[in-house]
């Protein structure tokens, strides 16, 4: 079975520029989440989706990230324009259940210069 | 506000040696909590979770973690090191009703010959 995928590996951008994140769960996973860790601190929330609705997006940091879930597959997460300090890794989670076990990809390296 | 402390960002042992790592949760009432793994270049890889089942829960790879409510802890242990468990440790917690994990900031643990 293949688990939680993303894409791009990294990305290298300049400030004011727009990039796109994608993330595709694990096939059957209702739940998917987005998660980010800025500078070796915490990873920290951002939204959660059940199927194609957004259940909670409380850990969004502004209003220049925009989620989208179409068809309750696969989940972009789109940064625009993008500042320095959106610099850090985005993971990507999803669980088959709400409250299930949280899988995690291999995150997206975002570097805005 | 739920928070998650892990002592030390960096813990170095000898091959051999006995593994702890230090978490330390803030919650009035028992959530769920989980250890995850992260290896140089790979997602968050889950080693172990409590759920209120046993309060010594054991996971992959040798780990174990033991839930003591009184101390609201939930350390991490493993009674040899191997030089391969070199990674970065995350503990997280999750309230009950709600989704989104808690993390804490991360432990890098070092492994010596």
């Amino acid at each position: 079975e293949a688990g939680v995928t993303q894409f791009p590996s990294h990305s290298v951008i300049e400030k004011g520029q727009t990039v796109t994140l994608r993330c595709d769960p694990i096939s059957g996973h209702d739940n998917l989440y987005w998660y980010r860790r800025v500078m070796g601190k915490e990873i920290k929330f951002l939204l959660h989706f059940v199927k194609e609705s957004k259940q909670d997006e409380s850990g969004m940091p502004n209003n220049r990230f925009l989620a989208e879930r179409t068809g309750g597959t696969y989940s972009t997460l789109k940064v625009q324009p993008a500042e320095l300090e959106d610099s850090g890794v985005y993971f990507c989670a999803s669980s088959q259940d709400v409250g299930g076990t949280q899988y995690f990809g291999p995150g997206t390296r975002l570097t805005v210069l | 506000a739920q928070s998650v402390t892990q002592l030390g960002s960096h813990v170095s042992v000898s091959e051999g040696a006995l593994v702890l790592l230090r978490c330390n949760y803030s919650s009035s009432v028992p959530p769920y909590l989980f250890w995850y793994v992260q290896y140089p270049n790979q997602g968050l890889q889950l080693l172990l979770k409590y759920t209120s089942a046993a309060t010594l829960v054991k996971g992959i790879n040798g780990f174990e973690a033991e839930f003591k409510k009184s101390e609201t802890s939930f350390h991490l242990t493993k009674p040899s090191a191997h030089m391969s468990d070199a990674a970065e440790y995350f503990c997280a917690v999750r309230e009950t009703g709600f989704q989104k994990l808690v993390f804490g900031t991360g432990t890098r643990l070092l492994v010596s010959p």
